[in-house]
Order: C-alpha cells, then sequence, then structure tokens
C-alpha cells in the first residue's frame, strides 16, 4: 500500500513553454501533497504543500506564479512550470500524506526530470 | 534556523567494510528523524523514523540511533547493492500540526566489490 506515481517520468520542452507534472496517490486519499525540487547531488528542496481543496503554501524564494500548484481531488495534485527556462531542469518529487498533522507518513513518487532547451 | 547537514558527503567501501554516516540537525522542538535511500533518478525510499534520543532500528544491515543532537546510520558488512544516495530528514515542531520535513545534502555511499 501507499503508492505515489508520477507522469512523466521525464519531460523534455523548449524555453518558454509551460509543462505539468501529475502525482498521484494510488492505493489511499492524499489530504496533503508536497512538491520538492532536486538538483544534481543536491537534496531535496521543499517547493510548496498543498491541500486538497485549498491554495498551496510556498516556501520562501518559490515563485508563485511559476510554479502552479492545483490539489483538485485526494487522489491527484498537478504541478504547472509555467513558461519554462533552462534553469528549471531539475528533478521534481513529489510526496502524499493522508493529513497534514506531523504524525502523517509522506510517501514519495519516483521523481519527474524536467529538462528546459 | 533549522537545518540539517551530513557527513561524509560521500563514501567509498569495500565489500565488507563496516561504517557509519552522520546525520547532524539544529531544530526547534524534534518531532521525529527520518533516514531514507534513494537510487539515481529515483524518489526516496523509507527505511526508518526516529522519534527519541537513545532509539535504534534495524533493518537487515542497517541499523539508525538517534541522540539529541545527531543520528548514525551504521551499516554492517555492506554490499554492492547498498551503493546509493542516503538522505536525512527532520520533522521539526512549527507551531502547529505539520508533517513538513526538512532535508540534508546526503551521503552518495558507493561499496565495491
Amino acid at each position: 500500500g501507499a503508492v505515489v506515481s508520477q507522469h512523466p517520468s521525464r519531460v523534455i520542452c523548449k524555453s518558454g513553454t509551460s509543462v505539468k507534472i501529475e502525482c498521484r496517490s494510488l492505493d489511499f486519499q492524499a489530504t496533503t501533497m508536497f512538491w520538492y525540487r532536486q538538483f544534481p547531488k543536491k537534496s531535496l528542496m521543499l517547493m510548496a504543500t498543498s491541500n486538497e481543496g485549498s491554495k498551496a503554501t510556498y516556501e520562501q524564494g518559490v515563485e508563485k506564479d511559476k510554479f502552479l500548484i492545483n490539489h483538485a481531488s485526494l487522489t491527484l495534485s498537478t504541478l504547472t512550470v509555467t513558461s519554462a527556462h533552462p534553469e528549471d531542469s531539475s528533478f521534481y518529487i513529489c510526496s502524499a500524506s493522508r493529513g497534514g498533522g506531523w504524525e502523517n507518513e509522506q510517501f514519495f513518487g519516483p521523481g519527474t526530470r524536467l529538462t528546459v532547451l | 534556523e533549522d537545518q540539517v547537514t551530513q557527513s561524509p558527503e560521500a563514501l567509498r567501501l569495500q565489500e565488507g567494510e563496516s561504517s557509519s554516516l552522520n546525520c547532524s540537525y539544529t531544530v526547534s522542538g524534534l518531532r521525529g528523524l527520518f533516514w531514507y535511500r534513494q537510487d539515481p533518478g529515483k524518489g526516496p525510499e523509507f527505511l526508518f523514523t526516529l522519534y527519541s534520543a537513545g532509539e535504534e532500528k534495524e533493518k537487515e544491515r542497517l541499523k539508525a540511533t538517534l541522540t539529541k543532537k545527531e543520528s548514525f546510520l551504521h551499516i554492517t558488512a555492506p554490499k554492492p547493492e547498498d551503493s546509493a544516495t542516503y538522505l536525512c530528514a527532520v520533522q521539526a515542531r512549527y507551531g502547529g500540526a505539520t508533517n513538513k520535513l526538512i532535508f540534508g545534502t546526503g551521503t552518495l555511499l558507493a561499496v565495491q566489490p
């Protein structure tokens, strides 16, 4: 149980285009989902926390208008990178949990490799 | 500011050569400390959660321990398949109920046959 999937696993796009990444909890209802980005040989940096049906909470320094997060259902959250540029190239990982309380474990997806040309 | 530091950044071991990875943390009230394994191009895979100083957990060749300032991941007689990046993360009290995690930069472990 507690499986999280991401789609696509890899995406290559041209500079200036928008890219949508999906995160799904396959066998549980995820009230809270998290989006991270990871640069090569670096750790996971939390970008935002989203709760189903409400606006996402972004970490300091993360542009809300550039990284649009939608958590419209209990099994799906999407991250849209708008007007992507080469510096947005990174490994994006989502995680999902049954709730936002501290006792709820995060289950991680397999990640999406974004390359912006 | 809450912070997690892992050392060493990289570690190369011979198969069977035991060693330890370190995770030092400064956090305003620790709720839990997590260890994950991450293979290249994959998401983190959960290993352990530790909640209080003195706690220990084991899984196969791995053993995690926790003190008030740091955690160790001990690897006994490692095998090549243990090669991966090991990530440490802490869950802190933020004045409310939250399961937000702060990650360290990881230790890249390479076990040579």
